[in-house]
């Protein structure tokens, strides 16, 4: 079962940071954070994770707070070919499935 | 990152008919392997887990007689529809997971089409 929140659509002008939010409410202590994407009609590509340190790498920056409650995603320069959807999924490291919600369709718009 | 490859990339098969699905993982050897589906505009649904050499286990709703799940190797795993319905017409995602790591690899996906 999903146990995150996150808003079903936005919009980023292309060159701009996109800051995707997700609320996980009820994480647990042994949960990390993971995100997906998946562009249209192709399998969902990793993108990162974190357990509650802010982590950042080649293709975005994940920033957790201090509660773990929730995090946001951010892609500092958006482009076109960032439009996707984005999954906020959580699971224990040592945990098999991934139960995915309905994540947030994300526009890149010129 | 790691990478998993899907053949076929798209089906369209007869209704009553049977259809196998193989999902490899071709640079790390996969311990667990996970089945999705998805209809359109909505989200991957998880519909099974299979562990290299063991029984895949089957999420709730999911008919383990229909859906045959085999996972023979660390590098292969099988779906296979049987009695195909239009019902079945779906996209199906497979993934792979090594024993060191939590990040899940995923397919490129397979259409499945049942007329």
């Amino acid at each position: 079962d999903a146990k995150t929140t996150q808003p079903p659509s936005m919009d980023c002008a292309e060159g701009r940071a996109a800051n995707l939010p997700c609320n996980h409410s009820t994480i647990s202590g042994n949960e990390y954070v993971y995100w997906y994407r998946q562009i249209h009609s192709q399998g969902p590509q990793y993108i990162i994770h974190g357990l509650k340190n802010n982590e950042t790498n080649e293709m975005a920056s994940l920033i957790i707070t201090e509660d773990r409650k929730s995090s946001t995603l951010i892609l500092p320069h958006a482009t076109l070919r960032d439009t996707a959807v984005y999954y906020c999924i959580v699971r224990p490291n040592t945990g098999n499935q991934f139960y995915f919600g309905t994540g947030t369709s994300l526009t890149v718009i010129p | 990152g790691a990478v998993v490859s899907q053949h076929p990339s798209r089906v369209i098969c007869k209704s009553g008919t049977s259809v196998k699905i193989e999902c490899r993982s071709l640079d790390f050897q996969a311990t667990t392997m996970f089945w999705y589906r998805q209809f359109p505009k909505q989200s991957l649904m998880l519909m099974a887990t299979s562990n290299e050499g063991s029984k895949a286990t089957y999420e709730q709703g999911v008919e383990k007689d229909k859906f045959l799940i085999n996972h023979a190797s660390l590098t292969l795993s099988t779906l296979t529809v049987t009695s195909a319905h239009p019902e079945d017409s779906s996209f199906y995602i497979c993934s792979g997971r090594t024993g060191r790591s939590g990040e899940q690899y995923f397919g490129p996906g397979t259409r499945l089409t049942v007329t």
